[in-house]
């Protein structure tokens, strides 16, 4: 399975955005790009996922570099519930399962 | 539409004992897999099943098993429980046919096992 590489943490201000980055330079040309987060004393939630063009919806926005070697989630105003550990997967297509590989992530703090 | 559940939430268990956890899945899918979360190792995952045949297994012991029944509740087992088996256990539940890669999960709360 192609790895991500993902800053421990990061820190951000409440209402400010956020960019939080994952390099993924083995990917394949069928691998998918999920971000999931897992709030505090929560199982990890869905945030957005995306093949090669950029990617939007209520939650968050995924910009995907043209080498698809890195991407990155934007939090367009981070808020005190946006506080949670961010993982940065891949997906291949095709396979039979729906495994998951959870690298170590990126913990963001929001400060009020 | 009700999300996953697991049960029991919480639960103290002796070293050497064994445990059984469930899951019942968002209804209507089909697929339900296991992962342990612990400080020092992170989200693993454990096993994976789909219509009732598990498809997937991670790097576990034996001690480690589970099934899923035709209603597509899921259940694991984890036998002669050792300390190093104290864990956040979660489920995930996924509507996906096939395994496609844009397919979203669904996780539950966990359920927290603490080994003494």
């Amino acid at each position: 399975d192609a790895k991500t590489t993902q800053p421990n943490s990061m820190e951000s201000n409440e209402e400010e955005p956020v960019h939080l980055p994952c390099n993924h330079s083995t990917i394949s040309g069928t691998d998918y790009i999920h971000w999931y987060r897992q709030l505090p004393s929560q199982g990890p939630e869905y945030v957005i996922h995306g093949l090669t063009s950029n990617v939007n919806n209520r939650m968050a926005s995924l910009a995907i570099a043209e080498d698809r070697k890195s991407s990155t989630l934007i939090l367009h105003r981070a808020t005190l519930r946006d506080a949670a550990v961010y993982y940065c997967i891949l997906r291949g297509y095709g396979g039979a399962t729906n495994k998951l590989i959870f690298g170590t992530g990126t913990l963001l703090a929001v400060q009020p | 539409k009700a999300g996953v559940t697991q049960t029991p939430r919480y639960l103290i268990k002796t070293r050497g004992q064994q445990v059984t956890l469930s899951c019942s899945p968002i209804s209507g899918h089909r697929s339900v897999s296991w992962y342990q979360q612990t400080p020092g190792q992170g989200l693993q995952f454990l096993f994976e099943y789909f219509s009732e045949t598990q498809r997937n297994k991670g790097n576990f012991p034996g001690r480690f098993s589970g099934r899923q029944f035709s209603n597509s509740r899921s259940e694991m087992n984890v036998s002669t429980l050792e300390l190093g088996d104290s864990a956040l256990y979660l489920c995930a539940s996924s509507l996906a046919a096939s395994g496609g890669a844009s397919d979203e999960q669904y996780f539950g709360p966990g359920t927290r096992l603490t080994v003494t």
